[in-house]
């Protein structure tokens, strides 16, 4: 069974930073692309950055280029977000979502659950 | 990048067939045949539905098609339940190598 788990969300003052993990299993993690999207508070989807299978690749969103960045690690199995220099608007939950390919074609056939990011003073 | 356009809501009673439309440029929706569409219940993950703008995953309701026309999209869900109701979004691969959603609609069964 494919599972995605979010951690390292949580209440950050602007201009701080945080890094996001995304622990995966029951699939072979460096066969697929991921990515990270989030949702603003009653606000609708929003793509943020992607990472090839073999992490050779990365694309951001203009409103994170420059900030945030997306890295992977096969022999933990795991996702990573860096978020540098937050912004009040960045506040949202962040999504990792695996990929139905090797390389980046933003279709997601699993999602994890969640991590909350809160960007205020 | 803009997001794609999408109605606010829509409706249908059940057993009604509804479609949701999803607009964009050339340079997403008109220019690639990577559009999905996800299913997005009230404090829950997405829920992929339809890749590739009309396959649908092993496992989804073929109550559930997709389509494109030119740099328009396509949800139709046939036979309305009131397990539908919940909130849709499209998105679609773009030229600068970014992904864009939609605004979401949100389906009520009446």
């Amino acid at each position: 069974e494919v599972q995605l788990l979010e951690s390292g969300g949580g209440l950050v003052q602007p201009g701080g930073s945080l890094r996001l993990s995304c622990a995966a299993s029951g699939f072979t993690f460096s066969s697929y692309a991921m990515s990270w999207v989030r949702q603003a508070p009653g606000k609708g989807l929003e793509w943020v950055s992607a990472i090839s299978g073999s992490g050779g690749s990365t694309y951001y969103a203009d409103s994170v280029k420059g900030r945030f960045t997306i890295s992977r690690d096969s022999s933990k199995n795991t996702l990573y977000l860096q978020m540098d220099s937050l912004r009040a608007e960045d506040t949202a939950v962040y999504f990792c979502a695996k990929d139905s390919s090797s390389w980046y074609v933003g279709s997601f056939d699993y999602w994890g659950q969640g991590t909350l990011v809160t960007v205020s003073s | 990048q803009s997001a794609l356009t999408q109605p606010a809501s829509v409706s249908g009673s059940p057993g009604q067939s509804i479609t949701i439309s999803c607009t964009g440029t050339s340079s997403d929706v008109g220019g690639y045949n990577y559009v999905s569409w996800y299913q997005q219940h009230p404090g829950k993950a997405p829920k992929l539905m339809i890749y590739e703008v009309s396959n649908r995953p092993s496992g989804v309701s073929n109550r559930f098609s997709g389509s494109k026309s030119g740099n328009t999209a396509s949800l139709t869900i046939s036979g309305l339940q009131a397990e539908d109701e919940a909130d849709y979004y499209c998105s679609s691969d773009t030229s600068s190598s970014t992904l864009v959603f939609g605004t979401g609609t949100k389906v009520t069964v009446l």
